[in-house]
């Protein structure tokens, strides 16, 4: 069955330092993709990234970095030198192939707290 | 600006009151969705639509019913609301439906109280 676990609740840490939040899914398809949503405190929420299950490549966006390893099942999301504006629930997310095309999967979420 | 919109923003409600949210995206997204998030349990899936005339089911649809009469709108009706309802409320849309590569994008969210 399809899962996504988030299994840091929350975590707390100080502006500069660098911090990673884990996700791991389960998946029975070999197509699948995996997202990033960001939700700040004003509570909408914002598309970080999309990652096919084809691409295992590390990619980069500024200070935000995700690193995909298909043999742990795993999407975890990095974000160097942290700042009180990255404080906020992340969201990890699967889509499938087949005949769960029509949802996303959601991890239920981690908080960041980042303090000045 | 392109955005999907809900409203209302905030809704207090009774128990039994039927209500209705709006959600209308102004992409020409085929597929609309309803999503609702709880503590602890992240987002789920209420309802989606493939296109006009097409809903279905997701993971959570009792007590929920929502119709797709024309593209660019998708409400979410609660003919009875009970507490247990009580949530925050999310619309999303993305280009097409049962391609999962497709990025959905949200609307900013309903917050309903049910007493």
């Amino acid at each position: 069955a399809q899962k996504v676990t988030q299994a840091q609740t929350e975590i707390s840490v100080v502006e500069k330092e660098d911090v990673t939040l884990d996700c791991v899914y389960e998946t029975r398809d070999t197509t699948y993709y995996l997202f990033w949503y960001k939700q700040p405190p004003s509570g909408e929420l914002v598309f970080l990234i999309r990652r096919n299950s084809f691409d295992e490549q590390n990619e980069i966006s500024g200070r935000y970095s995700w690193n995909f390893q298909k043999s742990t099942s795993s999407f975890n999301f990095t974000i160097t030198a942290s700042q009180v504006v990255d404080s906020a629930v992340y969201f990890c997310a699967l889509s499938e192939g087949g005949d769960n095309t029509d949802k996303l999967i959601f991890g239920t979420g981690t908080r960041l707290q980042v303090f000045p | 600006e392109a955005q999907v919109t809900q409203n209302p923003r905030y809704l207090i409600t009774v128990t039994g009151k039927k209500l209705t949210v709006t959600c209308s995206q102004n992409m020409n997204h085929e597929y609309m969705s309803w999503y609702r998030q709880d503590p602890g349990l992240g987002l789920r899936q209420i309802y989606y639509s493939m296109n006009v005339e097409v809903t279905d089911k997701g993971d959570v649809p009792e007590g929920y019913k929502v119709s797709r009469k024309e593209k660019r709108n998708f409400p979410l009706i609660l003919e009875s609301p009970s507490p247990n309802q009580t949530s925050l409320y999310f619309c999303a849309s993305s280009l097409w439906g049962g391609v999962p590569q497709e990025t959905q994008y949200f609307g900013p969210g309903t917050r309903l109280l049910v007493l």
